[in-house]
């Protein structure tokens, strides 16, 4: 059965410092997103991607985190200036159609913001 | 905007026993899904089982079935003859019905489910 795939699977970096996050969405979904959760959390709504724009973002998607389609199978958060308070597990998902189409999530990265 | 509570962070059950989680959701939408997620331990989260908020008959899939009511906003899942395989986190979910291309999921804070021999 086709899965969602994340890499890496862990990051660690300093503060201050840019990551990029990778998922690889079932080939022929159409919508992406990205959650996530900090540790002890709920798992928040990031942002929801589809015909190649962001069509939502919530507070939490400021400036600093951008994402893009670069080839037509990747999907990519980056974060610009991480800050201590990223630190989180980052969840990718796609879904084939809108609502109430099943997301599919990725196992996550895990994401350590020194 | 919505929220999701799930009140119970820990659950255990007895192999083969049936067992209960919880979930209450406050929103002034009237169109609107509800799902259960599952998340086993360094597993991705899967889908569970959804509720159209319009339909009134309770969803079941195989040993899994919801407790939806509207007007309570009330919608708990019930497992049935629960196995050692269901051991996971379980997550509340609630979308928004509407136009558009926006579909974010609004979760819960999980209850963790242990299955025990």
């Amino acid at each position: 059965e086709p899965e969602v795939t994340q890499t890496p699977s862990h990051q660690v970096t300093q503060m201050g410092q840019e990551v990029i996050l990778r998922c690889v969405p079932i080939s022929n979904h159409l919508y992406f997103y990205w959650y996530r959760q900090i540790l002890g959390q709920k798992v928040e709504f990031l942002v929801s991607f589809y015909n190649n724009e962001i069509s939502e973002k919530s507070e939490i998607f400021d400036d600093q985190f951008s994402v893009e389609r670069p080839d037509g199978s990747n999907f990519t958060l980056k974060i610009r200036s991480t800050k201590l308070e990223d630190s989180a597990m980052y969840f990718c998902a796609s879904s084939e159609g809108g609502a109430p189409e099943t997301q599919y999530f990725g196992p996550g990265t895990r994401l350590l913001v020194l | 905007a919505q929220t999701v509570t799930q009140s119970q962070p820990e659950m255990s059950v007895q192999e083969a026993e049936t067992v209960t989680l919880s979930c209450t959701y406050d929103t002034s939408e009237n169109n609107y899904y509800l799902f259960w997620y599952k998340q086993p331990p360094s597993r991705q989260m899967i889908l569970v089982i959804r509720q159209e908020a319009y339909k009134q008959q309770n969803a079941t899939e195989n040993r899994f079935s919801v407790n939806f009511q509207k007007a309570a906003k009330s919608f708990s899942l019930k497992i049935s003859d629960s196995q050692l395989g269901d051991t996971a986190m379980y997550f509340c979910a609630f979308m928004k019905r509407g136009g558009g291309s926006n579909y974010k999921l609004t979760f819960g804070k999980g209850t963790l489910l242990t299955v025990n021999p």
